[in-house]
């Protein structure tokens, strides 16, 4: 059953507090990404990856950072330095790094800072 | 921008009947589309894609209309049922990794 798996499902911590959040895929995708969704708004993008080992900035890369060791993982940490991080991140990846691939999102993490 | 959220466009329609969503896109060099269905405390899901060399496809129960001259895109869902209760988003890209999400509109089916 392929698909894109993100935990945990909630996730509360504590302000000051660097937390990261799971993303696995099994669709054999190079490209995986990171946004951030907030009420009101449409998904903006934190980082992305075309492939192993590299990863790009996108439009709200700042107080986060990913690592991509594996194809299959793109794990995101929200550091403390992110002003304010309660937000819906969702993980999503394509199929190559050509055009006209849509991207496969996963459930999201719902991230609540007390 | 999009996201299943507070202040979203709404569209009501009774069951049955036909849906028609609506969505201005910004850039004029882009060349791929695409909507998203959104159901609550969800990631979004594919719906249908359209390339900018066509100005009409069609999926099981959905269409998608493009039109470039006004930067317009839109999406007809046929004999709504409930379940197609959802925040439905378009989404742009220009080539690359770059995609734009539009803010959404939330679909309600009365029963």
């Amino acid at each position: 059953d392929g698909g894109i798996t993100q935990s945990p499902k909630y996730l509360f911590r504590k302000e000051g507090q660097n937390v990261t959040l799971s993303c696995e895929q099994n669709l054999n995708h190079d490209a995986m990404y990171w946004y951030r969704q907030d009420p009101g708004q449409g998904l903006r993008l934190i980082y992305y990856s075309q492939i192993v080992n590299d990863f790009q900035k996108g439009d709200i890369a700042e107080g986060y950072s990913v690592s991509r060791e594996k194809k299959e993982s793109f794990p995101l940490t929200v550091t403390s330095a992110q002003k304010n991080p309660t937000a819906f991140y969702l993980c999503a990846s394509s199929r190559d790094r050509g055009n006209y691939n849509e991207q496969f999102f996963g459930p999201g993490t719902r991230l609540t800072v007390l | 921008g999009e996201s299943v959220g507070l202040h979203l466009p709404t569209l009501s329609v009774q069951e049955g009947d036909n849906s028609i969503i609506n969505c201005a896109y910004s850039n004029s060099a882009s060349d791929y589309f695409i909507w998203y269905k959104q159901e609550s405390g969800k990631g979004p899901q594919f719906i249908i894609d359209i390339r900018s060399n066509m100005d009409k496809r069609q999926g099981q129960r959905v269409t998608v209309l493009l039109n470039k001259t006004v930067k317009h895109l839109s999406l007809q869902i046929a004999a709504t049922q409930p379940g197609d209760s959802a925040v439905y988003f378009c989404a742009e890209n220009t080539g690359g990794f770059k995609t734009i999400f539009g803010a959404g509109t939330r679909l309600f089916v009365k029963a």
